[in-house]
C-alpha cells in the first residue's frame, strides 16, 4: 500500500518556483522522506531527502511541516528540462531495505 | 560518480524463451533492485538484493528470479517469457540498507513477441 499521497499532475511557468506537495502521514520515529525524477525515458534520479529539518542542495529545497506528516519539494526557478515526474518516497526507516515507488507528480513546466 | 550499468538497452525475445537482464554497479553498493516500469502503472519492484546471495521478493516477483553471486552484479531472469512481461526494466543501486539514495541504469527495454 502506498504511504505517500501527491497529486497526480501540476503545471508551472518557466523561471517560476515549482512547490510539489506530499503527504506522508504515518511517518513516524527515524523514518525520513526521500525524492527522485524521472524524465522522459530515463531511469529515475535522486534529489533530495530528509528526517525533519528543512534541506537544501544544488537540486531543490524541501520543506517538512512540524509534525512531519507533509513535505513540500520546491525547485526554486524552473526550466523545461525540470518537465518529469516526480516521485516521494517514504517513510523510510534507517534499516530499511526496500525502496517502493509510488504514482509520483508529472510537473509540466510551460514556456 | 556511481555508474549503473544495463547490459541492453533493447531486446527482442520469443515466447517461452529463458531471459537474462544484467546489471553491473561499480561502487560497492550492498543494495541493488530491479524494477519494470508500465504506461500507468509507473515503477514496480519485482526482486531486491542487499547482499551477495541474498534476495527478497518486491511487489510483483511472479515470472521472474534473480541471481546474486557477485556483489557489483544483480541479474534478473525470465524463465519462460510471456508476452504480458514485455516492459521497460530498471535495475537500481544503493549504498546500503536505510541508505536510499539510489542510482538508476538507462533501462533495457524488453519486447516480448
Amino acid at each position: 500500500d502506498a504511504k505517500t499521497t501527491q497529486p497526480p499532475s501540476m503545471d508551472c511557468a518557466e523561471g517560476r518556483a515549482a512547490n510539489l506537495p506530499c503527504n506522508h502521514s504515518t511517518i513516524s520515529g527515524n523514518e525520513y522522506v526521500y525524492w527522485y525524477r524521472q524524465i522522459h525515458s530515463q531511469g529515475p534520479q535522486y534529489i533530495i531527502h530528509g528526517l525533519k529539518n528543512n534541506e537544501t542542495n544544488e537540486m531543490a529545497s524541501l520543506i517538512i511541516t512540524e509534525d512531519r506528516k507533509s513535505s513540500t519539494l520546491i525547485l526554486p526557478h524552473a526550466t523545461l528540462r525540470d518537465t518529469a515526474v516526480y516521485y516521494c518516497i517514504g517513510p523510510i526507516s534507517g534499516s530499511a531495505r526496500q525502496l517502493t515507488f509510488g504514482s509520483g507528480t508529472q510537473l509540466t513546466v510551460l514556456p | 560518480d556511481v555508474k549503473v550499468t544495463q547490459s541492453s538497452r533493447y531486446l527482442v525475445k520469443r515466447t517461452g524463451e529463458k531471459v537474462f537482464l544484467e546489471c553491473v554497479q561499480d561502487m560497492d553498493h550492498e543494495n541493488m533492485f530491479w524494477y519494470r516500469q508500465d504506461p500507468g502503472l509507473g515503477l514496480r519492484l519485482i526482486y531486491f538484493s542487499y547482499d551477495v546471495k541474498m534476495k527478497e521478493k518486491g511487489d510483483i516477483p511472479e515470472g521472474y528470479s534473480v541471481s546474486r553471486e557477485k556483489k557489483e552484479r544483480f541479474s534478473l531472469i525470465l524463465e519462460s517469457a510471456s508476452t504480458n512481461q514485455t516492459s521497460m526494466y530498471l535495475c537500481a543501486s544503493s549504498l546500503r540498507p536505510g541508505n536510499t539514495e539510489a542510482f538508476f541504469g538507462q533501462g533495457t527495454r524488453l519486447t516480448v513477441v
